[in-house]
């Protein structure tokens, strides 16, 4: 299995521009995520989906972020318009249903650059 | 509020030198707590998952425990391959997929 996918791996881009970074979950996985990782604030979750629909988007900071999963093998977090305070590490996870905590697979995640 | 802390902030061991690393938890309800080791420039990936006080599980030289408030990942006769950052995360009642992450321990093993 190829595991988590991302791309890109590292994006370098302007204040005002829009973002788009992309997953592409664990074959047969229920469950994926969105989070960002900074040396200030840690590892923190933004969203996560089941089945294609997001469950929980609590930790979005603000509307310029939105997360899509269109199909079972595709999901996208855009930023827009982007600041410099964005930038940090994103990473996806993606994980199986069952009946107790599964735990998580993450990507390699995405370096996003905001200047 | 729900909080994970990790202690030390970061460790530097001599190879074969075992020490511990501790995790403390205050959630409303645990379901489940999980260790991922991270190296630099990559994701985390999954060590272990502990469910219940008393619950012990090993990996190599690694093992993880777990009481009602804390959790340990015990590291025996390290090797420098073991340094990495070491995260772990707690998983509540309150909802099935929000991992409440620790700030991690940096782990630094010299020859």
């Amino acid at each position: 299995d190829a595991g988590v996918i991302q791309s890109p791996r590292h994006e370098v881009t302007e204040m005002g521009q829009e973002v788009t970074l992309r997953c592409k979950p664990i074959s047969g996985h229920d469950y994926l995520f969105w989070y960002r990782q900074t040396m200030m604030r840690g590892l923190e979750l933004l969203i996560y989906f089941n089945n294609n629909v997001p469950i929980d988007d609590s930790g979005m900071p603000e509307d310029r972020f939105s997360a899509k999963m269109p199909n079972a093998s595709f999901s996208t977090l855009k930023i827009q318009p982007s600041e410099p305070r964005d930038s940090a590490v994103y990473f996806c996870a993606s994980s199986l249903a069952g009946l107790g905590p599964r735990e998580q697979f993450f990507g390699p995640g995405t370096r996003l650059t905001v200047l | 509020e729900d909080q994970v802390t990790q202690s030390p902030e970061a460790l530097r061991l001599q190879e074969g030198e075992s020490s511990s690393l501790n995790c403390s938890y205050t959630v409303s309800g645990l379901r489940g707590l999980f260790w991922y080791r991270q190296d630099p420039g990559k994701g985390p990936e999954f060590l272990f998952t502990l469910y219940s006080a008393g619950e012990e599980k090993e990996k190599e030289r690694l093992k993880a425990t777990l009481t009602k408030k804390e959790s340990f990942l015990h590291i025996t006769a390290p090797k420098p391959e073991d340094s990495a950052t070491y995260l772990c995360a707690a998983l509540t009642t309150d909802s099935w997929g929000k991992l409440q992450f620790g700030a991690g321990t940096q782990v630094v093993v010299t020859p």
